[in-house]
């Protein structure tokens, strides 16, 4: 059974400031996903990560897979209100027969204070 | 693109009934995932399909169970309603989830 540890759990800071959210595990990845959950909806992909070392920046958000890909980080910088958040990780392990499911991380809630 | 539909958004049920959730996935999408998402246990996967076939489950009782049509509209269903059975269900598509999946707003399941 696979693991993805998240931390931290609950952050509020606030405009202008920057963050990191860790995602780590001891399993190996195949695919290492960050999504984000508004109240009331279903989380919403923002970036996939698949090759160890990789780096993807989307705007304001720098997302980083680990070299043995075990681990995922997002790093927010001047964040804004309309960040506000649940951001999760969820790692997938695929073979010839599909995934073995998405296993996610409990999630990093967090608050953007004017 | 139309998104991936989940209904109802809202179901109450009573403990011991059983329920069916409906998913309409991403036109051309042939896979179909299912999640349950507490505040507790955070999303649990509970099955994926593809072209009919269920490919994986996770690790829930056998009260829970699903399906795929041929059109790869899916269903879930979950017999003898059990109080921690509340949640939000999540339905996610995809072409290949390996880039990634397309969730569904969910279906806000409450057992009382």
């Amino acid at each position: 059974t696979q693991l993805l540890e998240q931390s931290p759990q609950f952050l509020s800071i606030q405009e202008g400031e920057n963050l990191t959210v860790y995602c780590n595990s001891s399993s190996v990845f195949s695919s290492l996903q960050w999504y984000r959950q508004e109240p009331g909806e279903g989380p919403v992909l923002l970036v996939t990560v698949v090759t160890g070392g990789e780096v993807k920046k989307l705007k304001r958000l720098t997302f980083q897979f680990g070299d043995a890909r075990k681990d995922s980080s997002l790093h927010i910088t001047a964040a804004q209100p309309g960040d506000t958040g649940l951001y999760l990780c969820a790692g997938g392990i695929f073979s010839g027969g599909g995934a073995d499911g998405l296993t996610f991380g409990k999630g990093t809630h967090l608050i953007i204070q004017p | 693109k139309a998104g991936v539909t989940q209904t109802p958004r809202y179901l109450i049920k009573t403990r011991g009934q059983q329920v069916t959730l409906s998913c309409s996935p991403i036109s051309g999408h042939r896979s179909v995932s299912w999640y349950q998402q507490t505040p507790g246990q955070g999303l649990q996967f509970l099955f994926e399909y593809f072209s009919e076939t269920q490919r994986n489950k996770g690790n829930f009782p056998g009260r829970f169970s699903g399906r795929q049509f041929s059109n790869s509209r899916s269903e879930m269903n979950v017999s003898t309603l059990e109080l921690g059975d509340s949640a939000l269900y999540l339905c996610a598509s995809s072409s290949t989830g390996y880039y990634g999946y397309t969730f569904g707003s969910g279906t806000r399941l409450t057992v009382v």
